[in-house]
């Protein structure tokens, strides 16, 4: 059974500091990873996309990717508190729009000001 | 972006009457939809894969009689919530292939649904 895990949280960090999310998944024949932010009662919208091993860059984001382990992670740098919400890790074995994806459940982010 | 337009965005419906949503890509083409279920403090989970001209493809445990999925056009998808009970309380959220191919996916606002 294909499953994605993430830290439900809550993830604290101070405004300003680097907030750092973590997620694992178990389908090894996964190949697109994407990072969504949810606003409670929202739909999800995407953060980060990443398909190869390594580190993407995106503004203050920044998604990372290591298959042999499994992994993902996203670091948001300058933390905001228009940041804090909820965090969903998805995986797709196709890509995001070919294949439906498996979300984990979230890690819910609390920027303090 | 591309945009997915749901509608409604919320509704309330008495228990044992149907309710349609609709998901529409407003500025490209969706020859695939994807429809999904959140309950309250879960995460998405996948409930359909929809296609254009041909019938959906329904994960493990999602009854296919009990929603319906329509997807008669490459702009629009339907999910219909037939008999609904206060189990089906939940937020529907559809979501399509961007115009630039299938590597992302573009979600609608979703649909808030309480059976009463």
């Amino acid at each position: 059974q294909k499953e994605v895990e993430q830290n439900s949280g809550p993830l604290s960090v101070p405004e300003g500091a680097i907030a750092s999310l973590n997620c694992t998944y178990s389908d090894r024949g996964s190949q697109s990873f994407f990072w969504y932010r949810q606003y409670s009662g929202k739909s999800p919208e995407l953060i980060m996309s990443i398909y190869s091993n390594g580190d993407k860059e995106d503004g203050r984001f920044t998604a990372q990717l290591n298959k042999a382990s499994q992994y993902v992670s996203l670091l948001i740098r300058d933390s905001q508190p228009s940041d804090s919400a909820t965090y969903l890790c998805a995986v797709s074995k196709g890509g995001g729009g070919a294949d439906g994806l498996t979300f984990g459940k979230g890690t819910h982010l609390i920027i303090q000001p | 972006g591309a945009v997915v337009s749901q509608h409604p965005s919320w509704v309330i419906c008495k228990s044992g009457t149907s309710v349609k949503i609709e998901c529409r890509s407003l500025d490209f083409q969706a020859t695939t939809m994807f429809w999904y279920r959140q309950f309250p403090k879960q995460s998405l989970m996948l409930m359909a894969t929809s296609n254009e001209g041909s019938k959906a493809t329904y994960e493990q445990g999602v009854e296919k009689d009990k929603f319906l999925i329509n997807h008669a056009s490459l702009t629009l998808s339907t999910l219909t919530v037939t008999s609904a009970h206060p189990e089906d309380s939940s937020f529907y959220i559809c979501s399509a292939a961007g115009p630039q191919g299938n590597t992302e996916a573009f979600f609608g606002q979703g649909t808030r649904l309480t059976v009463v």
